[in-house]
C-alpha cells in the first residue's frame, strides 16, 4: 500500500460526458502528479502540483483540468470526453524534494473507459 | 528536455537466473535522479530502485541493483534470482530538480519462466 488513495478504480462514460477522478496524496507529501497511461502512448505527465499550487505542466489537453485543495487531495478534471481518453489515470504523490526523495508514490490508477 | 529509452519491448528470463532491463537516457542537466518502477498485471506502480548522478556506487535493494555508467548514460537494472513474482513491466524513469516531473521510457515486459 502506497498511501495514496485513489477514485474511482474503474469508470465507464459516454463521449461528451465530464467526469472527475481524485486523489489523496500519501501523509505529508506536498506534491502532486498526475499521469495518463494508454496502450499507445505509455506514460504520460499530465500535471503536478505543490502545496495547492500548479508547479509543471505536461501533455494535457485543454479538456482536462485539474487542482490541488487545501487538505492537499487533487482532482483531475476531463470534460467533452473522446473514445481516446480511454486510458489508465494515475495519481503520484512524493516529497516534493530532490535525490531519494523524487521518488513517485502512485495511487492504484482509475480507469477510465469511455464508450 | 529529458528523454528515457528503452529498447526492449520484452524479455523472457528462466527462474533464479538473473536478468538485465536496458535503459539510456538524455539530459543535458548535471544532477538528476533515475528512478526504476515495476507495475505487475494489477496496474499498481512500485518504486524499486534510485540512482542519483553524483552516487559514485551503484544502488543496490535487495535483488535489484542498477548498473550506472555515467559516461554512456545507462542506467540498467539487474535483477538477481529472478522469481515468477518478478513478471510485470519495468519502467526506467528520470527527474531533475526543480523540473517536476518524472520521464518515463515505454517500459519492458518482463516473463520470467518457471
Amino acid at each position: 500500500d502506497s498511501g495514496v488513495t485513489q477514485t474511482p478504480k474503474h469508470l465507464i462514460t459516454a463521449t461528451g460526458q465530464r467526469v472527475t477522478l481524485r486523489c489523496s496524496p500519501r501523509s505529508g507529501d506536498l506534491s502532486v502528479y498526475w499521469y495518463q497511461q494508454s496502450l499507445d502512448q505509455g506514460l504520460q505527465f499530465l500535471i503536478q502540483y505543490y502545496n495547492g499550487e500548479e508547479r509543471a505542466k505536461g501533455n494535457i489537453l485543454e479538456r482536462f483540468s485539474a487542482q490541488q485543495f487545501p487538505d492537499l487531495h487533487s482532482e483531475l478534471n476531463l470534460s467533452s470526453l473522446e473514445l481516446g481518453d480511454s486510458a489508465l489515470y494515475f495519481c503520484a504523490s512524493s516529497v516534493g524534494g530532490v535525490g531519494k526523495t523524487g521518488e513517485l508514490f502512485f495511487g492504484e490508477g482509475s480507469r477510465l473507459t469511455v464508450l | 528536455a529529458q528523454k528515457i529509452t528503452q529498447t526492449q519491448p520484452g524479455m523472457f528470463v528462466q527462474e533464479k537466473e538473473a536478468v538485465t532491463l536496458d535503459c539510456t537516457y538524455d539530459t543535458s542537466d548535471q544532477s538528476y535522479g533515475l528512478f526504476w518502477y515495476k507495475q505487475p498485471s494489477s496496474g499498481e506502480m512500485i518504486f524499486l530502485i534510485y540512482q542519483g548522478s553524483y552516487d559514485e556506487q551503484n544502488a543496490t535493494e535487495g535483488r535489484y541493483s542498477l548498473n550506472f555508467q555515467k559516461a554512456r548514460k545507462s542506467a540498467n537494472l539487474v535483477i538477481s534470482a529472478s522469481q515468477l513474482g518478478d513478471s510485470a513491466m519495468y519502467f526506467c524513469a528520470m527527474r531533475v530538480p526543480n523540473a517536476g516531473k518524472s520521464t518515463f521510457g515505454d517500459g519492458t515486459t518482463l516473463t520470467v519462466k518457471p
